[in-house]
């Protein structure tokens, strides 16, 4: 697959876990974040996304958890499968401009 | 429905070649994006179009010209393709441009090598 994964923050963890990765996003006028996930030689896929005027927001094994005092979002996955190996970033968006991405974690899964 | 759809999925191109790569969407999505990602780089705007007839710069445009053909499908070219342009190419479509509208679907991406 391609090394879009080069020199990103990795997190490791071991199957049955529960993973956290955290986001720092930049524009305090953002009002929409997504979390994608992008596994080897595929495009991005979306997983959750949360407003502005929520805090916390789950899904199927996911929690995203948007925090607006620091400008932080983080998204959990709950007994975390080798399948869940991906690179995945966070996405944020205004009312008046497009989505613009971070560079991401690569997660890794050990059996 | 198959979301959104690139062609082709492999190129290999020389120095000065051009190239068109195609994209369409069947979500009846008003905007479309071109993207190129990199690896360290995260995935890069090229060019945007938030509604049929309306076609935008991002992030990095130059060497690359766009066509919003129809509301389906939007087209990415490279008049003179270089080396610097090898690189992973994503189309994206969301239902609207910007805020909560602006889910974001991606297609699987055209793997370009410039030689």
């Amino acid at each position: 697959g391609e090394s879009v994964g080069l020199h990103l923050p990795t997190l490791s963890v071991q199957e049955g876990d529960n993973s956290i990765i955290n986001c720092a996003y930049s524009n305090s006028a953002s009002d929409y974040f997504i979390w994608y996930k992008q596994e080897s030689g595929k495009g991005p896929q979306f997983i959750i996304d949360i407003r502005s005027n929520m805090d916390k927001r789950q899904g199927q094994r996911v929690t995203v958890l948007l925090n607006k005092t620091v400008k932080h979002l983080s998204l959990q996955i709950a007994a975390t499968q080798p399948g869940d190996s991906a690179v995945y970033f966070c996405a944020e968006a205004s009312g008046y401009s497009t989505l613009t991405f971070g560079k991401g974690t690569m997660l890794l899964v050990s059996p | 429905n198959a979301g959104v759809t690139q062609t082709p999925k492999f190129q290999v191109l020389k120095t000065g070649q051009s190239m068109t790569l195609q994209c369409a969407q069947d979500m009846n999505h008003n905007s479309m994006y071109w993207y190129r990602q990199d690896p360290g780089m995260g995935l890069r705007l090229i060019y945007y179009s938030a509604s049929e007839g309306t076609t935008d710069k991002g992030e990095v445009p130059n060497g690359y010209n766009v066509s919003r053909l129809n509301k389906r499908e939007f087209s990415l070219r490279l008049e003179s393709a270089a080396p610097s342009q090898t690189s992973v190419y994503f189309c994206a479509s969301s239902e609207d441009f910007g805020g909560s509208g602006d889910t974001q679907y991606f297609g699987p991406g055209t793997r370009l090598t410039v030689l």
